[in-house]
């Protein structure tokens, strides 16, 4: 299986402040001219939600603070100014091969 | 608009099964597949398997083979996850979620608000 390794953990950041969350895989994750890697956000008390698919496209609704960027191995999250409601764990998934697979997931906290 | 609603909460005893079914509305079923993800108490999520939502094919990771089976029913626009022989392992939530990849993972773009089982003897 691919294994999927997120850092930081724990992120505290303070509002308006940049952020960025690492995603290494134990594999290629580029085929077919994208790379298989998307990023989630899970709010407190909710359900897992799309922000970032096949390393770099903003899903719809997702403000532009957010981007993605990366390739093979190596991948990132960035945040260019933090707001409150930002806050929660995010995950990598690849999808290059089954079983996809989760990063273990960073906690993004507002100071 | 686009909704995916699960199923009530379920307590199982070890070794039972369980079904949990993901309602769908707001878009055309058939366009899409269904993955299935859980979450284990403070654990990352993990992938159950997914549906082709069009022709029904599905795929598994080996982990659950022969203890997971997820179908759907296109007239329902419902799809649906069973898992057999439950241990206290399982305990978790359990999200269903769209993909417009049909054929491909394309980034889960809806996700259901998640069904607790609980097992538990």
């Amino acid at each position: 299986d691919i294994v999927m390794t997120q850092s930081p953990l724990s992120l505290p950041v303070t509002p308006g402040e940049p952020a960025s969350i690492s995603c290494r895989s134990s594999q290629w994750l580029h085929s077919n001219g994208h790379n298989h890697l998307d990023w989630y956000l899970q709010k407190p008390g909710q359900s897992p939600q799309l922000l970032i698919y096949l390393g770099s496209n903003r899903a719809s609704g997702v403000p532009d603070r957010f981007s993605g960027s990366g390739s093979g191995t190596d991948f990132t999250l960035k945040i260019s100014r933090v707001e409150a409601e930002d806050v929660g764990v995010y995950y990598c998934m690849q999808t290059l091969q089954t079983p996809y697979t989760f990063g273990q997931g960073t906690k993004l906290e507002v100071k | 608009q686009v909704q995916l609603v699960q199923s009530g909460a379920e307590v199982e005893k070890p070794g039972a099964s369980v079904k949990v079914s993901c309602k769908a509305s707001g878009y055309t079923f058939t366009r899409y597949a269904m993955h299935w993800v859980r979450q284990a108490p403070g654990q990352r999520l993990e992938w159950m398997g997914w549906i082709n939502g069009d022709n029904g094919d599905t795929k598994y990771p080996q982990k659950f083979q022969g203890r997971v089976t997820i179908s759907r029913d296109t007239s329902a626009t419902t799809a649906y996850l069973e898992l057999n022989s439950l241990r206290s392992e399982d305990t978790a939530v359990y999200y269903c979620a769209r993909d417009p990849g049909i054929a491909a993972p394309y980034g889960l773009d809806v996700w259901g608000r998640g069904t607790t089982v609980t097992v538990s003897s």
